[in-house]
């Protein structure tokens, strides 16, 4: 059973695409997050989403956009991609009590050309 | 803001032997969290260990345990008897309790774990 998943795993999409990365969590956790990882590996969090309410939204162009449909769902949306989106995106879930352990999803892959 | 830091870029121990991962980290809150995240080429973020801050006890998990000194701020790791299946980025990250929760984590920038035969 996927606890928490994301389609796709690899994206490949050229400068200026408007581009979206979908994620779900079958754990019933109520918040869910989306970090970054650079090519250095440097994970970040961009957002966190509690009961479909943004919580936090770090330093992120306004070209990021989250969206949750349900708390199982949080989508990223990005518009006007740039070389320097390329990276692997994280999608992960919690609760908001407690331990919070994060459980994370297996990544995606985009390349921006 | 907190800040995470892991001054191993990489790290090499042979199969068995015992390897310990340092992590040190900057905040001014009393209470919170800290976890040890193992990244293997799969990418997939696996959880190792957590830890309480309000815990003295230091948290163990079969062959990984940590070495908390809350005072100095730091969060290490060890991993004894080492095995192939442990060669991974090992990420340190820091998790705030106040905020009502749904915080994020802060990562280190990560230590590359080679193990060797």
């Amino acid at each position: 059973d996927t606890a928490v998943s994301q389609t796709p795993k690899y994206l490949v999409t050229q400068m200026g695409n408007d581009k979206s990365i979908k994620c779900e969590q079958n754990l019933g956790h109520d918040t869910m997050y989306w970090y970054k990882q650079d090519s250095k590996k440097f994970l970040k969090i961009m957002f966190s989403y509690n009961n479909k309410e943004l919580i936090i939204n770090e330093t992120v162009p306004n070209r990021f956009s989250p969206k949750s449909p349900d708390k199982a769902h949080l989508n990223l949306h990005i518009n006007s991609l740039e070389l320097g989106d390329s990276a692997v995106y994280f999608c992960a879930s919690s609760y908001i009590e407690g331990y919070n352990e994060q459980f994370f999803g297996p990544g995606t892959r985009l390349t921006v050309l | 803001a907190q800040t995470v830091t892991q001054s191993q870029p990489e790290m090499s121990v042979q199969e068995a032997e015992t390897v310990t991962l340092s992590c040190t980290y900057d905040t001014s809150e009393s209470d919170y969290y800290l976890f040890w995240y193992k990244q293997p080429p799969s990418r997939q973020m696996i959880l190792v260990i957590r830890q309480e801050a309000y815990k003295q006890q230091n948290a163990t998990e079969n062959r990984f345990s940590v070495n908390f000194q809350k005072a100095a701020k730091s969060f290490s790791l060890k991993i004894s008897d080492s095995q192939l299946g442990d060669a991974a980025m090992y990420f340190c990250a820091y998790r705030t309790i106040s905020g009502g929760g749904a915080d994020g984590l802060t990562f280190g920038k990560g230590t590359h774990l080679i193990i060797q035969p």
